[in-house]
């Protein structure tokens, strides 16, 4: 596809499950960036991919959450062991280069932790 | 740390007329970029427009327009002709300019309602 993707659309969860968020980031992107977005605020940062690299992950709230890109394309974001806190929508977004090149978003996933 | 603030959780206008969105942020730095995005209820985050610090003119997109005013940083979109699409949240976005592993800062929003 031409843009960035996001799996599930929509995800519900009991406390205590662990989650996978899937982000397909668009072809040729070398940057990828992970953001959380509870309701009513805007995007918090989360981490930084260039390529395979994590070369941010300040903005992981706790050492639940983990995000990997082993082949420099698609990421996920692992949530274990989920709080109800952790409900927000997580978006993901993928620019060309680095710098300020132009970030694109993907349609995010709505995690409910219930 | 960077901060964005914006001020006005909720701004309406009547269709065909003339908004202003205000943000403001707090930076150490000389050399950045300041963005607008727009998000529909649909979730997928769309850039309106760009501005880099080191240029004094302001960005213009058709009908989206910012007043960059740097020593102030302050950054206001405007948008005129409002459109029934353009009925969003928008939100104010920083990034330093040079570094690649730094994310956008965003504000918390403002949701716009177009009046028909």
């Amino acid at each position: 596809g031409a843009g960035v993707s996001q799996s599930p659309r929509y995800k519900v969860a009991k406390r205590g499950q662990d989650v996978a968020l899937r982000c397909d980031p668009i072809s040729g992107h070398v940057s990828l960036f992970w953001y959380q977005q509870a309701l009513g605020q805007g995007p918090e940062f989360l981490t930084y991919f260039q390529n395979e690299a994590q070369l941010d992950k300040s903005g992981l709230p706790s050492d639940r959450f983990f995000a990997e890109r082993p082949e420099g394309s698609v990421s996920t974001l692992k949530i274990q062991r989920t709080q109800q806190e952790d409900s927000a929508v997580y978006l993901c977004a993928s620019s060309l280069g680095w710098g300020a090149g132009e970030m694109y978003f993907g349609p995010g996933t709505r995690l409910t932790v219930t | 740390a960077q901060t964005v603030t914006q001020s006005q959780p909720e701004m309406s206008v009547q269709e065909a007329e003339t908004v202003t969105l205000s943000c403001t942020y707090d930076t150490s730095e000389s050399d950045y970029y300041l963005f607008w995005y727009k998000q529909p209820p649909s979730r997928q985050m769309i850039l309106v427009i760009r501005q880099e610090a080191y240029k004094q003119q302001n960005a213009t997109e058709n009908r989206f327009s910012v007043n960059f005013q740097k020593a102030a940083k302050s950054f206001s979109l405007k948008i005129s002709d409002s459109q029934l699409g353009d009925a969003a949240m928008y939100f104010c976005a920083y990034r330093v300019s040079g570094g690649g592993a730094d994310g956008l800062t965003f504000g918390k929003g403002t949701h716009l309602i177009i009046q028909p």
